[in-house]
């Protein structure tokens, strides 16, 4: 079984631009959440989307946003890229019920933005 | 609120040696509780969970966690090192089930094991 792929797998930005990043689940996973993990801020918890809803977003501002297919594949997006916003970006996938809480992680898409 | 706390930045142990990454939680109603292990540039690997039931959890690569109700902690554990085991641990904690926001992770501990 296939885990959860996340592309690109390393990026590098200037400030301003924006960037789109993908996340494609487990088969069969219909929860998908993001996560910013800095090494000041630890993990933070991005937003998450079941069946193409957003379901809850954390604080971050509305440069951040995101979406999900009906697919499940997910893409987050971010808009007007400030340093601040480098980071390791992680997907997760999960079942919606049944398994409790057991997140599914990709590899990654490190943004670097100078 | 419920939080998670890992009160050690980092942990050496020597290879062979026995091993404890400390978690202590605060939750309110019967906590789900999740280890998860990285390594350098890779996403988070599950470990292992408790939900309810013997409180010693064993789980991925020999090790194990115990939830203690009475001290609010889940320490995860492992008899004997192995270098391989070097790598950034994170406890988290939710209020039973629920959706993967409600999910927190501790700040992490990263283990050092030396040959």
């Amino acid at each position: 079984k296939a885990g959860v792929t996340q592309t690109p797998r390393y990026l590098i930005k200037t400030r301003g631009q924006q960037v789109t990043l993908s996340c494609s689940p487990i088969s069969g996973h219909r929860s998908v959440s993001w996560y910013q993990q800095t090494p000041g801020q630890g993990l933070q918890f991005l937003f998450e989307y079941f069946s193409e809803t957003q379901r809850n977003k954390g604080n971050f501002p509305g440069r951040f946003s995101g979406r999900q297919f009906s697919n499940s594949r997910s893409e987050m997006n971010v808009s007007t890229l400030e340093l601040g916003d480098s980071a390791l970006y992680l997907c997760a996938s999960s079942l919606p019920s049944g398994e409790a809480g057991e997140l599914f992680f990709g590899e990654g898409s490190r943004l670097t933005v100078l | 609120a419920q939080s998670v706390a890992q009160p050690e930045d980092q942990v050496n142990v020597a290879e062979g040696n026995p091993l404890t990454v400390k978690c202590t939680y605060s939750v309110s109603g019967n906590p789900y509780l999740f280890w998860y292990v990285q390594y350098p540039n890779r996403g988070l690997q599950f470990l292992l969970k408790y939900i309810t039931g013997d409180n010693l959890v064993k789980g991925s690569y020999g090790f194990e966690a115990e939830f203690n109700k009475s001290q609010t902690s889940f320490h995860l554990k492992k008899p004997s090192a192995l270098v391989s085991d070097s790598a950034l641990y994170f406890c988290a904690v939710s209020a039973g089930y629920s959706s993967a926001s409600k999910i927190i992770f501790g700040s992490g501990t990263r283990l050092s094991i030396r040959p």
